[in-house]
């Protein structure tokens, strides 16, 4: 059972228009949302982050939104470039323990892929 | 050079064999996970260690081993490997001091082919 769901294999956008990516989850104790980007051959690189008392974090041209309520999140990239053009994976957090060590427990979705053309 | 790495980058082995994947670490980074990637499945955690005494199972640890043999360093093994064990596997560490941020680093990837 996939508590972290990205429903969208795959995404194709023209360069300079908006990128939504999108993401669902089904835990309720997950409390802080990530997303990484993965270009081929290497390994994925943190993005942007979010907490639940939060529903919209911006970093330059990208914006992270949470409905709770809905159990939804979204990553907006605009304007989008060919750069950008990545798999991206969306992560879940919840609080977990490790003999007696708290941490934040991360649960990735399957990942979805942007192809951003110029 | 890069701050986590991984050896080697790519394998072809055969059913049966044992194999060992090698990380290590330039960060300083006290915790450090092993993952794997599957087409649709995404990204799934094997093990994890938060320092040289500590390992821990993670979702999917059957058929793996770890050893953490010294803070930079931390190797998963497959005693026996098998098809189903092909897959691109990822080395991640991340700071005790980041407290919830949970932000992982990750190495290159090393490619695993059994046949």
């Amino acid at each position: 059972d996939q508590q972290v769901k990205q429903n969208s294999p795959s995404l194709s956008v023209q360069e300079g228009r908006i990128s939504i990516l999108n993401c669902d989850y089904t835990n309720s104790m997950f409390d802080y949302f990530l997303w990484y980007k993965k270009y081929p051959a290497e390994g994925p690189t943190f993005l942007i982050s979010i907490s639940s008392i939060k529903d919209k974090n911006e970093d330059g041209r990208f914006t992270v939104f949470l409905n709770k309520s809905a159990k939804h999140l979204s990553l907006h990239i605009v304007p989008s470039q060919p750069g950008d053009s990545a798999v991206y994976f969306c992560a879940a957090s919840e609080w977990g323990n490790a003999g007696g060590t708290s941490y934040g427990k991360l649960t990735f979705g399957q990942g979805t892929i942007l192809t951003v053309h110029p | 050079d890069a701050d986590v790495t991984q050896t080697p980058r790519n394998r072809i082995t055969k059913t049966g064999k044992r194999i060992m994947l090698e990380c290590s670490q330039t960060k300083g980074h006290d915790r450090m996970y092993w993952y794997r990637q599957d087409p649709g499945l995404g990204l799934r955690l094997i093990y994890y260690s938060f320092d040289v005494k500590d390992i821990n199972k993670g979702e999917i640890s059957d058929g793996y081993s770890v050893s953490r043999q010294a803070q930079a360093k931390f190797s998963l093994s497959l005693e026996s490997a098998i098809p189903n064990q092909t897959a691109l596997y990822f080395c991640a560490t991340s700071d005790t001091g980041q407290g919830r941020a949970g932000e992982l680093f990750f190495g290159e990837g090393s490619r695993l082919t059994v046949l």
